[in-house]
Formats: structure tokens, C-alpha cells, sequence
């Protein structure tokens, strides 16, 4: 297991379209978390999984995005109609359910609305 | 908001030792104190946590003061690789959101040659 995987790395996209991100955490997490960056700033979070389970939401989170972790393996996030606002890193993490070491993030997801 | 306070940037020669503040003077009993970085284009790493102690690992010290309302990162001999954003973040112990992280804007590390 080489960590928390992220795909694409990359993703360019028409404003007003729709948009999905791909997070596999380390296998025997059972916690998964998203979190965005813009530029400048540092990470805010936007929603937590336990295991299938989605246990919070941020407000920062509208009614475009959605994010879901089927079986509490991998998780997805979709973000319908983008607008340019949506630009920015979308980091996943994960972590065990003891969180003594705190989580281990991916590399992220740059998106980039044009 | 977050409930730390770091200077935006320092700058450290390499091979000498970073010290990195932060100030947490509203922490409470309950929370650690995290510290994670962040490599330009990647995501952040964990470095290091305390509660009271003074802790040390393989990447770094971590001293709190006593009254706990503040603590320095100590990296002992700073390398190019160094060069990141360093974020200082307290942490609920237990309680509804102890599993979230509040990040600041960190402190830019640059490692000089």
C-alpha cells in the first residue's frame, strides 16, 4: 500500500460541467475526509466518511457537490455545473480509527475551471 | 477560524536548526497540538503531535511551553528539502469534531544553501 492515491492529478474543464474525482485511501483506514485549497490558503474541510457513512458536511460544500464512499472503500466527489470558483486543490485524506498520528493525505486533485 | 497564530514566512540556512512558533493562548485541556507541511504541489504531511510533553521523532522536535499557549517545531538540521509550508493546528482530543482539521495559512519555511 503506497498511501492515499488521488486520480486525475490534473482537470481542465468547461465551466458547466460536471466533474468527478476519484480518492482509494489506505486500505485499513476506515475514516476518509475531502478537504479543498485554494491558492494561498491552507486546506478546509468539506465532508468526513466513517466507513460507507458520510457524518458531516461543511457549509462550504453546496448542493452541486456530492460525495460518496460505497462499501467505505474508495470514495468519489462530484462537483456538477462548475463554475470558476471551483478552482482549486481538492485534497483527500485518511486515517485509522484511532487519530493519535493525525491522517495521511493524497497528492491531490487540481481542478481548474476555465 | 483557525486557532493558531504563525508567522507567514522565515528563512533558515541549511544545516541549522528551524524553530518554528506557534501560538495557541485558547487552547484547552482537551486538544492537541498538530503540526503538519506542505511540499509545493503536494498534499500536507504529518510531522509531529503533543499535549503536554515535549515530543520527538524522526523528523522533529515538538516543545510546548508549560502553560501550553504556545510551541516551537524544531527541525535540528534543515535540509533544501525543508523548504514547505508548515501548519500548527490544535486538535480535540475527543468530542463531535475531533476528527477535523482547522489549517491556517502556515509558515513558508525557505531552506537557503
Amino acid at each position: 500500500d503506497t498511501g492515499v492515491s488521488q486520480d486525475p492529478r490534473h482537470k481542465i474543464t468547461k465551466r458547466g460541467q460536471n466533474v468527478t474525482f476519484r480518492c482509494d485511501p489506505i486500505s485499513e483506514h476506515n475514516r476518509l475526509y475531502w478537504y479543498r485549497q485554494t491558492l494561498g490558503q491552507g486546506p478546509e474541510f468539506l465532508t468526513y466518511f466513517q466507513n460507507e457513512a458520510q457524518l458531516e458536511k461543511s457549509r462550504l460544500l453546496s448542493d452541486r457537490f456530492s460525495a460518496e464512499r460505497p462499501k467505505g472503500s474508495f470514495s468519489t466527489l462530484e462537483i456538477q455545473r462548475t463554475e470558476q470558483g471551483d478552482s482549486a486543490m481538492y485534497l483527500c485524506a485518511s486515517s485509522p480509527p484511532t487519530l493519535s498520528n493525525g491522517y495521511t493525505f493524497g497528492s491531490g486533485t487540481r481542478l481548474t475551471v476555465v | 477560524d483557525a486557532k493558531t497564530t504563525q508567522p507567514p514566512s522565515m528563512d533558515c540556512a541549511e544545516g541549522r536548526a528551524a524553530n518554528l512558533p506557534c501560538n495557541h493562548s485558547t487552547i484547552s485541556g482537551n486538544e492537541y497540538v498538530y503540526w503538519y507541511r506542505q511540499i509545493h504541489s503536494q498534499g500536507p504531511q504529518y510531522i509531529i503531535h503533543g499535549l503536554k510533553n515535549n515530543e520527538t521523532n524522526e523528523m522533529a522536535s515538538l516543545i510546548i511551553t508549560e502553560d501550553r499557549k504556545s510551541s516551537t517545531l524544531i527541525l535540528p538540521h534543515a535540509t533544501l528539502r525543508d523548504t514547505a509550508v508548515y501548519y500548527c493546528i490544535v486538535r480535540e482530543t475527543s468530542g463531535g469534531s475531533n476528527y477535523k482539521l482547522t489549517f491556517g495559512k502556515g509558515t513558508l519555511l525557505t531552506v537557503n544553501p
